[in-house]
């Protein structure tokens, strides 16, 4: 049973970078995409980009320019480092595995089959 | 940037009713890779339907969707206590390459 848990500081102070780990059990982190995606207090879902197991990466272009991902496959783990963050970035994070599925039709569809709990990161002086 | 709007905000129903919940894109959704996500509160979000109308794992069969290009729906065929939370649509393909709608919530009427 595949299962991600994410993990860092609940409070990051205004203009500091947020650092969040997620851990993988129950699977390798080989060979999937693994994503960010947060969520605002009462709001709905924003994807924040995606990690593959080879490094690349593919960003929201709204937080692109503060945003880092990477992975650690001897860990099983990736990670995300948003910078300058501000109270807009105060919110749910979720880590998910991004799954691609083949359809009839020849095509391929792309959703997120395992989900962490979600980790609440405030940002706050 | 594609934009996913969701129809009805909310959705008052009572158990055993038929909910029909609208997903529409502001351009066609790449081969067709529309999912549906299940979320109650304090809960992750929970893949219901992949491919605009493949169920995931597990996923009862009162849960269907279908669609093609800029219009989606989900069909829960009758509600059972614990289909009440809301729910999302998400597409994959165009920049960013995953958005989710902004959900509908399906409460007891």
């Amino acid at each position: 049973q595949v299962q991600l848990q994410e993990s860092g500081p609940g409070l990051v102070k205004p203009s500091e970078t947020l650092s969040l780990t997620c851990t993988v059990s129950g699977a390798s982190i080989s060979s999937y995409h693994w994503s960010w995606i947060r969520q605002p207090a009462g709001k709905g879902l924003e994807w924040i980009g995606r990690v593959y197991t080879s490094g690349s990466t593919n960003y929201n272009p709204s937080l692109k320019s503060r945003v880092t991902m990477s992975v650690d496959s001897s860990k099983n783990q990736f990670s995300l480092k948003l910078s300058s963050v501000t109270a807009a970035d105060t919110a749910l994070y979720y880590c998910a595995r991004d799954s691609v599925d083949w359809l009839p039709t020849g095509e391929f569809s792309r959703s997120f089959d395992y989900w962490g709990q979600g980790t609440l990161v405030t940002v706050s002086s | 940037e594609i934009v996913l709007t969701q129809s009805p905000g909310t959705l008052s129903l009572s158990p055993g009713d038929r909910a029909t919940l609208s997903c529409r894109a502001s351009q066609s959704v790449s081969g067709n890779s529309l999912a549906w996500y299940q979320q109650k509160p304090g809960q992750a979000p929970r893949l219901l339907i992949y491919g605009a109308s493949s169920r995931a794992t597990g996923i009862p069969d009162r849960f269907s969707g279908s669609g093609s290009g800029t219009d989606f729906t989900l069909t829960i065929s009758r509600l059972e206590p614990e289909d009440f939370a809301v729910y999302y649509c998400q597409q994959f393909g165009a920049s960013p390459l995953f958005t989710f709608g902004p959900g509908t919530k399906v409460d007891i009427k």
